[in-house]
């Protein structure tokens, strides 16, 4: 399976931008990436997701590397709704046919007034 | 519209028990994922549908864990004879296709406790 690694934590002050790294080093060329996010007492919310472009969206923008070995997602000016876990996801397709997003321990972002 | 709904929301039972959790996916999603995560954990791939079909029962950790779809919709998880480490939530997802493009929308997860 395909891995990605985050940092456990993340701190961020309000209205602050706030950079989500994710190193994703064995990536094939199929792999969207794909960022979730996970409240407290929620389930996962989907974020965004790209290839091999920068994506942005009205929730935050997804920054790729050119060897997509790695990727940031970026939330322009955090808020205190913003504080979560941060799961960056490789969408990939099993033998069977089947797919499955395999998520790991994720970032948890903490926002400071 | 509507999202993914699953019930119970809380569900306390005896170890032993057999327990029954449901999943309603938002209409039309012909792909459904469940998923278990425990106390502090992350989230712990359990089996896939595309329509009434599983291709990938992987994630299934026992034979005490099944799980059926009917009329591509509603899915229930069936856990037998639950044990103290079944204890966790369990949350459903649903997409309208098996595709790297069709982001999953979750519910809001089955809390689980075996006493």
């Amino acid at each position: 399976d395909a891995k990605t690694t985050q940092p456990n934590s993340m701190e961020s002050n309000e209205e602050e931008p706030v950079h989500l790294p994710c190193n994703h080093s064995t990536i094939s060329g199929t792999d969207y990436i794909h960022w979730y996010r996970q409240l407290p007492s929620q389930g996962p919310e989907y974020v965004i997701h790209g290839l091999t472009s920068n994506v942005n969206n009205r929730m935050a923008s997804l920054a790729i590397a050119e060897d997509r070995k790695s990727s940031t997602l970026i939330l322009h000016r955090a808020t205190l709704r913003d504080a979560a876990v941060y799961y960056c996801i490789l969408r990939e397709m099993s033998q069977g046919g089947s797919e499955k997003l395999v998520f790991g321990k994720g970032t948890k972002l903490t926002v400071n007034p | 519209g509507a999202g993914v709904s699953q019930s119970p929301s809380n569900k306390v039972t005896e170890k032993g028990k057999d327990v029954e959790l449901r999943c309603d996916p938002i209409s039309g999603h012909t792909a459904l994922y469940w998923y278990r995560q425990r106390l502090g954990q992350g989230l712990e791939f359990l089996i896939y549908f595309q329509g009434n079909s599983a291709p990938d029962k992987s994630g299934l950790p026992s034979d005490r864990f099944s799980a059926e779809r009917t009329g591509e919709s509603v899915s229930t998880l069936t856990i037998q004879r639950t044990q103290q480490e079944d204890s966790a939530v369990y949350l459903c997802a649903s997409s309208l296709l098996s595709s790297y493009n069709s982001p999953l929308h979750f519910g809001n997860g089955t809390r689980l406790t075996v006493t």
